[in-house]
């Protein structure tokens, strides 16, 4: 039982690295979120998409980029990593007509030096 | 701004004890309030929620009250246990802005340390 599995789990970057993230669901949900977790702030939404082909912007979408090829993927990428983006990433999924329920994965430790 | 906020970073109870976890809001326009509880290393998993409609919402040992005149909600742990630490996500949402999507506002989180 799967559920949300994110890959790599830690990562090290340098300053102006590109690098990608995946998110893979096994669930069938038709949405799925990228959240990043820093110090104090809780967690707040990058990314966000409501089925296969469709992306949108959230709370803190600036220097990330996202795709939905596929229903169950969810790839969150940083084509010129800075230090600010150094942070905890949790991919999500709910279901269609869900009332807020979200499934996380473990999360990815990104340091970008 | 924050949306909604944790204002206790840490809590800690002895076993056998309630613990209050309080969670304030400012956009009265959330309706839908949820609970999410995070051990180290993992991901957060969802604990309780309660519509706006309702002012209590019970499951076992954990019951959400929501004071919407005060934009207040608190989880109520009895009796608290030591596998209850964690970190411990207060969420909220609006249903007619984010629409089927439920997007939603996190809390920044409070550490609950039950001591044995």
């Amino acid at each position: 039982n799967a559920g949300v599995t994110q890959t790599p789990k830690f990562r090290v970057l340098k300053t102006g690295q590109s690098m990608t993230l995946l998110c893979a669901q096994d669930m069938n949900h038709e949405y799925m979120y990228w959240y990043r977790q820093d110090p104090g702030m809780g967690l707040r939404l990058i990314h966000y998409s409501v089925g296969e082909g469709t992306t949108a912007k959230g709370e803190v979408p600036d220097g990330y980029n996202v795709s939905r090829l596929k229903k169950q993927n969810f790839l969150l990428g940083l084509e010129s990593a800075a230090p600010s983006q150094t942070s905890v990433y949790f991919c999500a999924s709910s279901r269609l007509g869900g009332t807020g329920e979200l499934f996380f994965g473990e999360g990815s430790r990104l340091t970008v030096l | 701004d924050q949306q909604v906020k944790q204002n206790s970073p840490s809590l800690s109870v002895q076993e056998g004890r309630i613990s209050i976890l309080n969670c304030d809001y400012t956009n009265s326009m959330f309706d839908y309030f949820l609970w999410y509880k995070k051990y180290p290393a993992e991901g957060p998993t969802f604990l309780i929620s309660i519509s706006s409609i309702k002012d209590k919402n019970e499951d076992g040992r954990f019951t959400v009250f929501l004071n919407k005149s005060a934009k207040h909600l608190s989880l109520h742990i009895v009796p608290s246990q030591p596998g209850d630490s964690a970190v411990y996500f207060c969420a909220a949402s609006n249903s007619r802005s984010s629409g089927s999507a439920r997007q939603l506002t996190f809390g920044s989180g409070t550490q609950l340390t039950v001591l044995p």
